[in-house]
């Protein structure tokens, strides 16, 4: 069966500009988390999405938002971006309730740089 | 606090055993896992072990989990140059989130 899919594989932005990320999850799979992967930082968490409902938040400003879609698709938006927002952008879903105790499938991510 | 650590690079022979290693500081961790990432990709669930296990095999791989030092490693056998990639340790705090490790890269040198 198909992956998690993550579009668009690379994108390039100019500061204060605004992006919007998309994740298609494995079919069957409702639990959508998002991260933010830089060399300095690692993996920080941003958000997690089940059934719609946002159910978890990681620390970052408002700038960042998330939303779920009833077919489980997922969408994450930054606006006002920053030079420090360059990054990849992970989204994985799993098909448990919460994905913590039997692990995530990863999409590939989307490369942002912001200049 | 939460916190995972890992070495940072590991260099190893083709055809060796590699040995990464991971401490975390959390003692409520249900599971922790062990994620391989490749250049361009993203994370590959390896494996994972549930806190009240010792040890897990699967494969070339081969999981340790020491609970009183919170000390996990992950020994892969006959290392391959298919091998290099960044490994991952994370544990799942008290089902609520996972904590991640900044990863050890690891070079397979033929």
């Amino acid at each position: 069966k198909a992956g998690v899919t993550q579009t668009p594989r690379y994108l390039i932005k100019t500061r204060g500009q605004q992006v919007t990320l998309s994740c298609s999850p494995i079919s069957g799979h409702r639990s959508v988390s998002w991260y933010q992967q830089t060399p300095g930082q690692g993996l920080q968490f941003l958000f997690e999405y089940f059934s719609e409902t946002q159910r978890n938040k990681g620390n970052f400003p408002g700038r960042f938002s998330g939303r779920q879609f009833s077919n489980s698709r997922s969408e994450m938006n930054v606006s006002t971006l920053e030079l420090g927002d360059s990054a990849l952008y992970l989204c994985a879903s799993s098909g448990r309730e919460t994905g913590y105790n039997y692990g995530y499938t990863f999409g590939s991510g989307t490369r942002l740089t912001v200049v | 606090g939460e916190d995972v650590e890992q070495s940072l690079f590991l260099s190893v022979r083709e055809g060796d055993s590699s040995v990464i290693n991971c401490t975390y500081t959390d003692s409520s961790s249900t599971y922790l896992y062990w994620y391989k990432q490749e250049p361009g990709a993203g994370l590959q669930l390896l494996t994972y072990i549930f806190s009240n296990m010792d040890m897990k095999q699967d494969q070339r791989l081969t999981v340790l989990l020491n609970k009183k030092d919170k000390h996990l490693s992950l020994r892969i056998a006959d290392t391959q140059t298919g091998d290099s990639a960044i490994y991952f340790c994370a544990e799942s705090i008290n089902n609520r989130k996972l904590i991640w490790g900044l990863g050890t890269s690891l070079a397979v040198n033929p």
